[in-house]
């Protein structure tokens, strides 16, 4: 069965330090989604991609963050300069739009530390 | 007020029970109803996906949506102990983005 994949599945990083999150959406999917997490609450959502340019992004993402597709498989988030409160787990998602139906399928997170 | 609503729980049932989980929502221009199951520690997983008022049935679970009092529900029959995990309720217009409740922890024990 096709799925999400994101690597790393646990990164730890210093405060100011910039980090990568990566991502493999389902091969025909067409929107990617990331939302994060921090422990104990809930999933937010960051920001949605679609035909290589942002759809959609809430507050959260600011200018500290940013998404590309570099290439035809990859999907990546970049946060420029961590900042503590930037810990949680940051999930990928990807779909695609059948009958009207959106179903989002969700990889298995990457947890960032920021120490 | 938030625009989504679920009680966090914990909510505990031995094996065999009925559950009941729910939500509220505050933007009636919201279309689409899922809810999600998510183990600790692992990405949310599709349980359900509705987009009209009324029931849904899959095997032990339904879903329930009343638009008019902007209010969702997850039913589930016999629980298993494999049923113990967080249950998301998400919602959204068409064309945005995914908006998920905080979750129910449920644990189921034999």
């Amino acid at each position: 069965e096709p799925e999400v994949t994101q690597t790393p599945s646990h990164q730890v990083t210093q405060m100011g330090q910039e980090v990568i999150l990566r991502c493999v959406p389902i091969s025909n999917h067409l929107y990617f989604y990331w939302y994060r997490q921090i422990l104990g609450q809930k999933v937010e959502f960051l920001v949605s991609f679609y035909n290589n340019e942002i759809s959609e992004k809430s507050e959260i993402f600011d200018d500290q963050f940013s998404v590309e597709r570099p290439d035809g498989s990859n999907f990546t988030l970049k946060i420029r300069s961590t900042k503590l409160e930037d810990s949680a787990m940051y999930f990928c998602a990807s779909s695609v739009v059948l009958n009207r139906r959106e179903e989002l399928f969700f990889g298995e997170g990457s947890r960032l530390t920021v120490l | 007020q938030k625009e989504v609503e679920q009680d966090p729980g914990p909510l505990s049932v031995p094996e065999g029970a009925i559950v009941s989980l729910n939500c509220t929502y505050s933007n009636s221009a919201f279309q689409y109803f899922m809810w999600y199951r998510q183990y600790s520690r692992k990405g949310p997983e599709l349980l359900m996906y509705t987009y009209s008022s009324g029931n849904k049935e899959d095997g032990r679970f339904t879903a329930q949506v009343d638009k008019s009092s902007k209010y969702i529900s997850l039913f589930i029959r016999d629980s298993q102990p494999s049923d113990s995990a967080t249950y998301l309720c998400a919602m959204k217009r068409a064309g945005t983005a995914l908006i998920f409740g905080k979750g129910t922890t449920l644990s189921v024990s034999s």
